[in-house]
Order: C-alpha cells, then structure tokens, then sequence
C-alpha cells in the first residue's frame, strides 16, 4: 500500500483531456512539493512536473500539476498515443524522513 | 550531455551482498543530491535512499534501513549503493537520478535518470 494514493488506471480517447488525482496527509503532500513522473516501458522515468506545478525545460505545456492540501492532480490536455505510460506522484514525507510515490496509473488512450 | 550509467548489478543470493555504481556526467557532479530508486518487475517505483551534495544528510527507506548504505565520491563523478543482507524482495531494477536541488529533502524534483541496473536475489 503506497503512502500516496493514485487511481490504477484511466482512460481517456486522442485529444481529450485527462487527469490523474493523488492523495496523501500533510507530512507529505500537505506539506511539500510534489513532482510527477512519465514512465514507459524498458525506459528511464522522465520528470513532468517538479514543485507542484513547474514544467522542466522541453516538457510539452500539455501537462500542468496542481495541488491543494493533501491532494494533487496532473493533467494532460490533447492526449496523444504516445502519452501512454504509466504516470508516478511523488513528494518528501517529514514522518518518514525519506520519498514517497505514488502507486502509479496506466494512462490507456483509446 | 548530461548522462547518469548505473552498473554492479547482477545475481547473488539471499543474504549476500551486492555494491551498485552510478557514473555520471555532463552536470557538476557535486551541485546535486542524488538517488537511488528501484522497480519490482510489474510493481511501482519505490524510492530507496538520498544523499546530499556533500554527504552530510542521507535518507533511506525503512525497507532497506540497516541493510544498504549510500555514498558519492564527487571527485570521481560517481554514486554508490552497498546492499548487504540482501532478500528476495529486493529483486528490482535500480535506478539512478539526480536531485534538480542539492539537499535531499528539497522536494525538487528527481529530473535526471540512468536506465537502470538489475539485482536479481535468488539461490
């Protein structure tokens, strides 16, 4: 059981807007910032969303992240094929001293 | 280019020990904290341990606290994992990554990864 909670999977069709919740309590969430992750099979994950709602250099501005409390979302508009991927939150946990992720989502574009 | 290339992988058995290295390069080396995160086949990531820019705080999983060890040697460019007492169910994938801060609880973001390298724990 993930310390941050995310929905298994969820589906949306080609050019549609998706997004994906995950929950935590405040020694993590609610407390510090969270980063979002795009992993493909048999390849590195790849940092979408660092501090809550910040795009790294050379991340489409089709992704956004938010937050409020405990919770955070990661949205993806004008899905694409190649957006499928599992999908990983993550933030510092000050009761656990360590990182925490989330149990991460299937992302299926129909 | 900035690159980070775990190796030390391998197969041992339950209860010995295995050390993982992590070359990087491309960044200054020792700007950055630094990670180790790892996959069970067909399971999420899981975070396993953190070291800051120059060692003086460290973190790590209740699930290998005791067992593994972190280190850096920033004149060599390089990040290490000494695993002992190693279990079945540290069979996993082990990442790599870079800490886009230089303290290990920055919160930042981990904006920087290897392709990993496989521990496979079995007799």
């Amino acid at each position: 059981q993930s310390v941050l909670t995310q929905p298994p999977s969820v589906s949306e069709a080609p050019r549609q807007r998706v997004t994906i919740s995950c929950s935590g309590s405040g020694s993590n969430i609610g407390n510090n910032a969270v980063s979002w992750y795009q992993h493909l099979p048999g390849k590195a994950p790849k940092l979408l969303i660092y501090y809550d709602d910040l795009l790294p250099s050379g991340v489409s501005d089709r992704f956004s992240g938010s937050k409020s409390g405990t919770s955070a979302s990661l949205a993806i508009s004008g899905l694409q094929s190649e957006d499928e991927a599992d999908y990983y939150c993550a933030a510092w946990d000050d009761r656990l001293n360590g990182w925490v992720f989330g149990g991460g989502t299937k992302l299926t574009v129909l | 280019e900035v690159h980070l290339v775990e190796s030390g992988g391998g197969l041992v058995q339950p209860g010995r020990s295995l050390r993982l290295s992590c070359a990087a390069s491309g960044f200054t080396f020792d700007d950055y904290a630094m990670h180790w995160v790892r996959q069970v086949p067909g399971k999420g990531l899981e975070w396993v341990s953190g070291i800051s820019w120059n060692s003086a705080n460290i973190a790590y999983a209740d699930s290998v606290k005791g067992r593994f060890t972190i280190s850096r040697d920033n004149a060599k460019n390089s990040l290490y994992l000494q695993m002992n007492s190693l279990r079945a169910e540290d069979m996993a994938l082990y990442y790599c990554a870079r800490d886009s801060g230089g303290n290990v609880a920055d919160g930042s973001g981990l904006d920087v990864w290897g392709q990993g390298t496989t521990v496979t724990v079995s007799s």
